[in-house]
C-alpha cells in the first residue's frame, strides 16, 4: 500500500514571497505521484503530475514540484504567491497502474496575506 | 471538473435513512471511483470501478455500496445513514492518465 505524509497542516505566507508545501511517500512499488488544488466549498483540480521522465514538472500558474525517488518526496514550490493560491494543497500517490487509486496526504492550508 | 456530474450537491439525513449520490460521466471513461473527504484527513477511497459490471472495495467501504450497470453511472448507495458517514463525497473518473473530480457532495447525518 501507498501512503503519503503532508509535513505542513498550515502555511502562513505574505503576497508575493516563495512557499514550499512539502510531500513525502512511502510505497514497495514505483509510483505516480500528483498535487491537487481545492478552494473553498470546490471540488479538486489537478495541479500537475509526475507520471515519468523529467523529474521536474511544472504547472501552468507558475507552480513546481520535484520527484525525488532517494527522499521519496514530490515537494510543491511557487516562486511567488498571489492571493488567490489561498486554497488546501493535495499530495496524492497511485502506484504505476492503470487504475490511478490515489491516497491523498491530509493537505496543507496555504494562506496568502497582502 | 467538465464531464463528472454528482447529485445532489447537498443533503441533510435522518440516522437510519437510505439515499443514493448519484455520479454521471460523459467522458466514456472506464475508471470510477468514490472518495470522501473528512476535516484534517484528506481524501479516502470507498469503491471504484473498472469497467460496467465490475467494483471493488477502496480503503473505507463499510455502510456503503455501489453498482456499475453503465459506462456512465456510478451510483453509492448508503442503506442505513449513520453520524459517521457525515463527509464531503467526490466521485471521479481517470482516463488519459488523468484523474477528473466531481463538483462534491455535502452529506450530514443527524
Amino acid at each position: 500500500a501507498q501512503s503519503v505524509t503532508q509535513l505542513d497542516s498550515q502555511v502562513p505566507v505574505f503576497e508575493e514571497a516563495p512557499v514550499e508545501l512539502r510531500c513525502n511517500y512511502s510505497s514497495s512499488v514505483s509510483v505516480y505521484l500528483f498535487w491537487y488544488v481545492q478552494y473553498p466549498n470546490q471540488g479538486l483540480q489537478l495541479l500537475l503530475k509526475y507520471l515519468s521522465g523529467s523529474t521536474l514538472v511544472e504547472s501552468i500558474n507558475g507552480f513546481e514540484a520535484e520527484f525525488n525517488k532517494s527522499q521519496t518526496s514530490f515537494h510543491l514550490r511557487k516562486p511567488s504567491v498571489h492571493i488567490s493560491d489561498t486554497a488546501e494543497y493535495f499530495c496524492a500517490v497511485s502506484k504505476r497502474s492503470n487504475d490511478y487509486k490515489l491516497s491523498f496526504g491530509a493537505g496543507t492550508t496555504v494562506t496568502v496575506r497582502a | 471538473n467538465a464531464g463528472v456530474t454528482q447529485t445532489p450537491k447537498f443533503r441533510i439525513l435522518k440516522i437510519g435513512q437510505s439515499m443514493t449520490l448519484q455520479c454521471t460521466q460523459d467522458m466514456n471513461h472506464n475508471y470510477m471511483y468514490w472518495y470522501r473527504q473528512d476535516p484534517g484527513m484528506g481524501l479516502k477511497l470507498i469503491y471504484y470501478s473498472v469497467g460496467a459490471g465490475i467494483t471493488d472495495k477502496g480503503e473505507v467501504p463499510n455502510g456503503y455500496n455501489v453498482s456499475r450497470s453503465t459506462t456512465e453511472d456510478f451510483p453509492l448507495r448508503l442503506e442505513l445513514a449513520a453520524p459517521s458517514q457525515t463527509s464531503v463525497y467526490f466521485c471521479a473518473i481517470s482516463g488519459g492518465n488523468t484523474i477528473y473530480f466531481g463538483e462534491g457532495s455535502w452529506l450530514t447525518v443527524v
